[in-house]
């Protein structure tokens, strides 16, 4: 069974520009989620998406935003890019996380965003 | 709130030596934890997890992770490093009885190995 994919595998943007990111979960996952890494604050929680509805969200800006399709694949989008959004950032994938059972997350490899 | 602590920001063995990355987390209650670990320019990938079955939990490449509820603590070892081995590694606590069940991650531990 594929892993979960991230596209593209590295970006560069500038001040002010937007970015969209594209995560295609483990098939027959319908839980997405998604982080921030950085060497600084570590891995911070973006937001996570199931049945295309935002089931929970991180505490981050409204420049971060994203959207899960039919399919479950999912993207993310970050506009007006500041320079401190350079980041790794992850997509985690799982059949659907559900508050009694503790579900693997299954991560893709991320997208390197540079900001400059 | 809920935390996770992980002591030691980096940890360097010699190879063949024991490894011991430790997580503490701060809950009266305990929860589910995860360790995970991120080699270079990878994503992350599970170890082994802890879910109230058994205390002492075995996971993939030779690691295990004991809980101990008196010392909130779920630290991760494994008897003989291998250069394989060097990577970050992360604990996560996921609290059991939460409407917002996502994990909650430590800082990361760097393990350094020395041939």
């Amino acid at each position: 069974k594929a892993g979960v994919t991230q596209t593209p595998r590295y970006l560069i943007k500038t001040r002010g520009q937007q970015v969209t990111l594209s995560c295609s979960p483990i098939s027959g996952h319908r839980s997405v989620s998604w982080y921030q890494q950085t060497p600084g604050q570590g891995l911070q929680f973006l937001f996570e998406y199931f049945s295309e509805t935002q089931r929970n969200k991180g505490n981050f800006p409204g420049r971060f935003s994203g959207r899960q399709f039919s399919n479950s694949r999912s993207e993310m989008n970050v506009s007006t890019l500041e320079l401190g959004d350079s980041a790794l950032y992850l997509c985690a994938s799982s059949l659907a996380l559900n508050n009694d059972l503790p579900e693997t997350q299954y991560f893709g490899p991320g997208t390197r965003l540079l900001v400059l | 709130a809920q935390s996770v602590t992980q002591l030691g920001s980096h940890v360097s063995v010699s190879e063949g030596a024991l490894v011991l990355l430790r997580c503490n987390y701060s809950s009266s209650v305990p929860p589910y934890l995860f360790w995970y670990v991120q080699y270079p320019n990878q994503g992350l990938q599970l170890l082994l997890k802890y879910t109230s079955a058994a205390t002492l939990v075995k996971g993939i490449n030779g690691f295990e992770a004991e809980f101990k509820k008196s010392e909130t603590s779920f630290h991760l070892t494994k008897p003989s490093a291998h250069m394989s081995d060097a990577a970050e590694y992360f604990c996560a606590v996921r609290p059991q009885k939460d409407s917002n069940y996502q994990l909650i991650w430590g800082a990361g531990t760097k393990l350094i190995i020395k041939p």
